[in-house]
């Protein structure tokens, strides 16, 4: 049974560093990318970023100065840093996967309980 | 970006009724697209993969259909459970992108 168990600080103050880190149960790494997302009521979902246990990353070009994902595959476990923040990165951010073969990558299929970050002074 | 132009944002059905939700990207993204359902509180889930291929466990009465840059998702007879919203995403593409949403009402 595969499970994303994410956790992470839930209140910033403007300028300071999101981090939050997701947990992989009941399956490898590999073979996966894995992925971050927000949301918002006013943007929607929003796709952040991903990273492979290789550590190849792709990233939204909207975030990509301010995001970092990282992978300690010895953990499973998969982490996303976005620096600068402000009041428009408050959002639920959650954590999920998707499955990739030779021939090409799917739709993200499993996902975290999602965590409310606010950005607030 | 590809932009996900979803259709309608909200409806209002009642049990039984056949629900269509429609998906529009800006340019062809062959059929890499999933339907995901969403309740209050928690994550989205998947539905649809491969723009028809049914997730593993989703009742049938969930079907998608489509290619290239027009898609739908379909609720053959809509369950009480079913009240929700609904999204699309495409992953041809990076960065993938949302539709977004279709909420799902009771009449």
């Amino acid at each position: 049974q595969v499970r994303l168990q994410q956790w992470g600080a839930g209140l910033l103050k403007p300028s300071e560093t999101l981090s939050l880190t997701c947990a992989v149960y009941g399956e490898s790494f590999s073979g996966f990318t894995w992925n971050w997302i927000r949301q918002t009521p006013w943007k929607g979902l929003e796709w952040i970023g991903e990273i492979n246990h290789r550590g190849d990353t792709n990233y939204n070009p909207s975030l990509k100065r301010r995001v970092t994902i990282s992978a300690d595959t010895s953990k499973n476990q998969f982490s996303l840093r976005l620096r600068s923040a402000t009041a428009a990165d408050t959002a639920v951010y959650y954590c999920a996967r998707r499955y990739c073969d030779s021939a090409r990558c799917y739709t993200l299929d499993y996902w975290g309980q999602g965590t409310l970050v606010t950005v607030s002074s | 970006d590809i932009q996900m132009t979803q259709s309608p944002s909200s409806l209002s059905a009642s049990v039984g009724d056949r629900v269509t939700i429609t998906c529009r990207a800006s340019q062809g993204i062959r059929n890499d697209l999933g339907w995901y359902q969403q309740k209050p509180g928690k994550a989205p889930k998947r539905l649809i993969y491969g723009a028809s291929s049914l997730q593993s466990g989703v009742p049938s009465r969930f079907s998608g259909s489509g290619s290239g840059t027009e898609f739908t998702l379909t609720i053959s007879s809509l369950q009480p459970e079913d009240f929700a919203s609904y999204y699309c995403l495409q992953h041809n593409t990076y960065p993938p992108t949302f539709g977004q949403g279709t909420k799902v009402e009771v009449q």
